[in-house]
């Protein structure tokens, strides 16, 4: 889904590094979400936010902090990477719904694979 | 919070052979099952979903079915394809939270 886009697609670093990772969305949504995605573990939520004032923590935030800089922008940064973080990382954006009824699809980024070395 | 169990981890089929995943949900509360495909390499794509208002929903070779009181839902997808070879992620969330918890996933391999 071209409507949402991660930068970088591939990033190797080295331990100790501050990394940012950055999302932007043209569908219009006020819901964005930062999921890390590791071999038998499906994905889990890092951070999510639901306006550009409102920022949650989700199941897997510690080592994580999030910047929705705008409507459409959503940044992941590791402040000090780890090798464990090494893993692909999702955006996902969902729209905040009609009256009475919660459209609750979300549409995932083409993901960012990091390598912490 | 919400845990979602899916099973199996691993499903090998032959062409044309039906394949079926389970999942199984903890909160109660939870009223939104969406089931993702994640093909090699790729992001994950939401194929079908279901609400906990009805039981059951189909669209062509693929259905999902919901059973409130054991809370569990499972994919169906009839006479597979070799295309259908991807992970299966099956999710849950209180619909007016969209914090979607994801299952473990299931890759599906379909034997030509």
């Amino acid at each position: 889904d071209a409507d949402v886009t991660q930068t970088p697609r591939n990033r190797i670093t080295k331990t100790g590094k501050r990394i940012m990772l950055e999302c932007s969305q043209t569908k219009g949504h006020d819901r964005m979400y930062w999921y890390r995605q590791d071999p038998g573990l499906g994905l889990r939520l890092i951070y999510y936010s639901f306006d550009v004032k409102d920022i949650n923590k989700g199941e897997i935030s510690d080592g994580y902090s999030v910047s929705r800089q705008a409507q459409a922008k959503f940044s992941l940064s590791l402040e000090s990477a780890i090798p464990n973080q090494t893993a692909l990382y999702f955006c996902a954006t969902s729209d905040q719904g009609w009256t009475g009824y919660v459209r609750d699809t979300q549409y995932f980024g083409p993901g960012t694979r990091l390598t912490v070395l | 919070g919400e845990n979602v169990e899916q099973h199996p981890s691993t499903l090998s089929v032959q062409e044309g052979d039906s394949a079926v995943i389970k999942c199984t949900y903890s909160d109660s509360a939870s009223n939104y099952f969406p089931w993702y495909k994640q093909e090699l390499g790729k992001r994950p794509q939401l194929i079908i979903d279901i609400r906990s208002n009805v039981g059951e929903k189909k669209d062509q070779r693929i259905a999902v079915t919901l059973n409130k009181t054991a809370k569990h839902f499972s994919l169906h997808i009839t006479e597979t394809q070799p295309e259908d070879s991807a992970v299966y992620f099956c999710a849950a969330s209180m619909t007016s939270g969209s914090r979607l918890t994801f299952g473990e996933g299931t890759q599906l391999t379909v034997n030509p």
